[in-house]
């Protein structure tokens, strides 16, 4: 059973730029979910994806936009870049109807901006 | 709507001592609580959970946590820590109702445990 996976890991952009992050959720969750963590700080929901839509969204900005895709995996974007995305995203997975649908994170990408 | 109070920022701690890190939560409806940990630079590891039942909730690598709803709190303990432990922990509250909520954790702030030889 592979876990949840991110890719990249690092990266740099400067301001203005556009950034896309991705995700392979675990083996046989149909759930993903995206949050944002700040330095020094806990993780924020992003949103979360289900059946390849969006069906939860946190107090963040139309220009953080996702995907999902027929395999469950996911993309992150994020379009006209500011400082203060810079932050350590992750990506976590859950089975949507099994038990309380305990989340499994990936190790994030962490994301620059200057 | 939920909020988490991670009560302290840091926790430093001799190995071998016992450790409390203390977490309150406000809601108006009933919720699921969490404790997860975060070595440096990796993602988020499960160590419990509250979802029912219980109220002492066991979970891994020795730690346990006591769900008290009229003090709205849930601590994590741990008997006697080791220098593995050291890591950033954070207490998550998650409503159990609505397909929509099934990802959406609130966090605290996290809190540092610093275990020291």
């Amino acid at each position: 059973e592979t876990g949840v996976t991110q890719s990249p890991t690092h990266l740099i952009k400067t301001r203005g730029q556009q950034v896309t992050l991705r995700c392979s959720s675990q083996s046989g969750h149909n759930t993903v979910s995206w949050y944002q963590q700040a330095l020094g700080q806990g993780p924020q929901f992003i949103f979360q994806y289900y059946r390849e839509e969006e069906n939860g969204r946190g107090n963040f900005p139309p220009r953080f936009s996702g995907l999902q895709f027929p395999n469950y995996s996911s993309e992150l974007n994020v379009n006209a870049l500011e400082l203060d995305d810079s932050a350590l995203y992750l990506c976590a997975s859950s089975s949507l109807g099994q038990g309380a649908g305990e989340l499994f994170f990936g190790e994030g990408s962490r994301l620059t901006v200057l | 709507a939920q909020s988490v109070t991670q009560l302290d920022s840091q926790v430093p701690v001799f190995e071998e001592a016992p450790v409390e890190l203390r977490c309150n939560y406000s809601s108006s409806v009933s919720v699921y609580l969490f404790w997860y940990v975060q070595y440096p630079n990796q993602g988020l590891q499960l160590l419990l959970k509250y979802l029912s039942g219980s109220t002492l909730v066991k979970g891994i690598n020795g730690f346990e946590a006591e769900f008290n709803k009229s003090q709205t709190s849930f601590h994590l303990r741990k008997p006697s820590v080791h220098i593995s432990d050291t890591a950033e922990y954070f207490c998550a509250v998650r409503p159990p109702h609505g397909s929509g909520n099934t990802g959406k954790l609130i966090f605290g702030q996290g809190t540092t445990l610093q275990v020291k030889p």
